[in-house]
């Protein structure tokens, strides 16, 4: 099956600096890649997705780029904000399959 | 439009005692799943329904039991607790574009 591995686990930056998330998959079938974000205490939200068609995608602040060749993509998130603090999990999946979640990362903002 | 309500909240459970967590979507899709969320291991899939009257299991299953009587819920059983189960547990619907996910349920098994 899929295996999704992510790094860093943990991310401090100061705001309004970049951040920079990385993950890599296994199954080369995988075609569908979703970030989530999760604050604490809160259920996980998609925030951005990339199918494997497309190499990068932007929204606002936020952008993901993926490699096929390499299986592995990144989230992108610049000008960082305190309430960017949050957890962040990068999956992936083939088709209408069930998604693999990385083990996230815990990513910090400080004023 | 409540998306995905998940029942109850918070549980606390004696090893041995059983329960069952609801989950219900009012969104009209297929697909279903159960996750457990543990500290530094992400969300790891229990079980997944692909329809009414399917279901299947997923990366950890053992000690759970799921039921998709209707296309609408899914039921995620304990038959005989464990401390092992402590966890939060999510559940999730398919949307055309990742997951839509429940707020959740804090089960703690003492």
């Amino acid at each position: 099956g899929e295996n999704v591995e992510q790094h860093p686990s943990t991310l401090s930056v100061q705001e309004g600096d970049s951040a920079v998330i990385k993950c890599t998959y296994s199954d080369s079938a995988s075609n569908y890649f979703p970030w989530y974000k999760q604050e604490l205490g809160k259920r996980p939200q998609l925030i951005i997705d990339i199918r494997s068609n497309v190499g990068e995608k932007k929204d606002q602040r936020i952008a993901v780029t993926l490699n096929k060749t390499a299986k592995h993509f990144s989230l992108h998130i610049t000008e960082t904000q305190p309430e960017d603090s949050a957890v962040y999990f990068c999956a992936a999946s083939s088709g209408y399959s069930t998604l693999t979640f990385g083990k996230g990362t815990m990513l910090l903002v400080s004023p | 439009n409540a998306g995905v309500t998940q029942t109850p909240k918070f549980r606390v459970l004696k090893t041995g005692q059983s329960m069952t967590l609801l989950c219900a979507q009012d969104m009209n899709h297929e697909y279903m799943y159960w996750y457990r969320q543990d500290p530094g291991m992400g969300l790891r899939l229990i079980h997944y329904s692909v329809g009414e009257g399917t279901t299947a299991k997923g990366e950890v299953p053992d000690g759970y039991n799921v039921s998709r009587l209707k296309k609408q819920n899914f039921l995620l059983g304990l038959e005989s607790a464990a401390p092992s189960q402590t966890s939060v547990y999510f559940c999730a619907s398919r949307t055309g574009r990742g997951y839509t996910f429940g707020s959740g349920t804090r089960l703690t098994v003492v």
